[in-house]
């Protein structure tokens, strides 16, 4: 297992500004997953984000939107940019303790809220 | 499109009783099986996994396998309030991406 503590909670932004979210993981992880969860709906991956190389996008979310950063094996943050009403979701960290296994653990999650 | 559906409910059950939870998947190639709980408002959590065609226990739960018919199911016993969430299921093809499905409400009447 592992514990993840992602932040912010819950923000609520204005049309046309960024922010950022903080992913950190208290073990060392290969792979870090970015997934967004829309009211109702289920979980869909954005990106795959590996430790000294960019990060992989799922078709339809592209990096200048959500740039990824990872600098090390215990972190992570996503930037949601240009932010606009339809990006209003709750954006959850995810990680893969046991590579390959496809058993992931969620943190808390960020619900943004844009106005 | 790689796909995973359920019913979206709510499946509503008594308490005690059996919720049956159902899903199915439209990649022949998956070969891992996952189902998540989410309680309103809180991320989700896994429960229970499944490689093998079959049954798999643990506790309340049974999660059962069927490749042929590329079908999955949870299988809560003994029903309780607390087990009133959403249950996701998911799917995987080893390195490839976890797919969820849109979840299954549940709803355990007292």
């Amino acid at each position: 297992s592992a514990v993840i503590s992602q932040k912010p909670s819950r923000d609520i932004c204005q049309r046309g500004t960024s922010l950022t979210i903080q992913c950190q993981v208290d073990s060392q992880v290969t792979m870090m997953f970015w997934y967004r969860q829309q009211p109702g709906q289920s979980l869909t991956l954005i990106a795959t984000a590996n430790q000294g190389s960019e990060a992989t996008y799922e078709s339809g979310f592209v990096i200048d939107k959500f740039p990824i950063s990872r600098p090390n094996l215990t972190f992570s943050t996503l930037t949601v940019s240009n932010m606009s009403p339809e990006d209003s979701s709750i954006y959850l960290c995810s990680v893969e303790p046991d590579a390959n296994t496809g058993e992931l653990f969620f943190g808390e999650g960020s619900r943004l809220t844009v106005l | 499109q790689k796909e995973v559906e359920q019913n979206s409910g709510p499946l509503s059950v008594p308490e005690g009783a059996i919720a049956s939870l159902n899903c199915t998947y439209s990649d022949r190639g998956s070969q891992s099986f996952f189902w998540y709980r989410q309680y309103s408002g809180k991320s989700p959590e896994l429960i229970m996994f499944i490689y093998s065609n079959g049954d798999k226990e643990d506790g309340r739960f049974t999660a059962q396998l069927n490749k042929a018919s590329q079908y999955v199911s949870l299988l809560i016993r003994d029903s309780q309030p607390s087990d009133s969430a959403t249950y996701l299921c998911a799917v995987s093809g080893g390195y490839q991406k976890v797919t969820f499905g849109t979840g299954t409400k549940l709803q355990v009447i007292p």
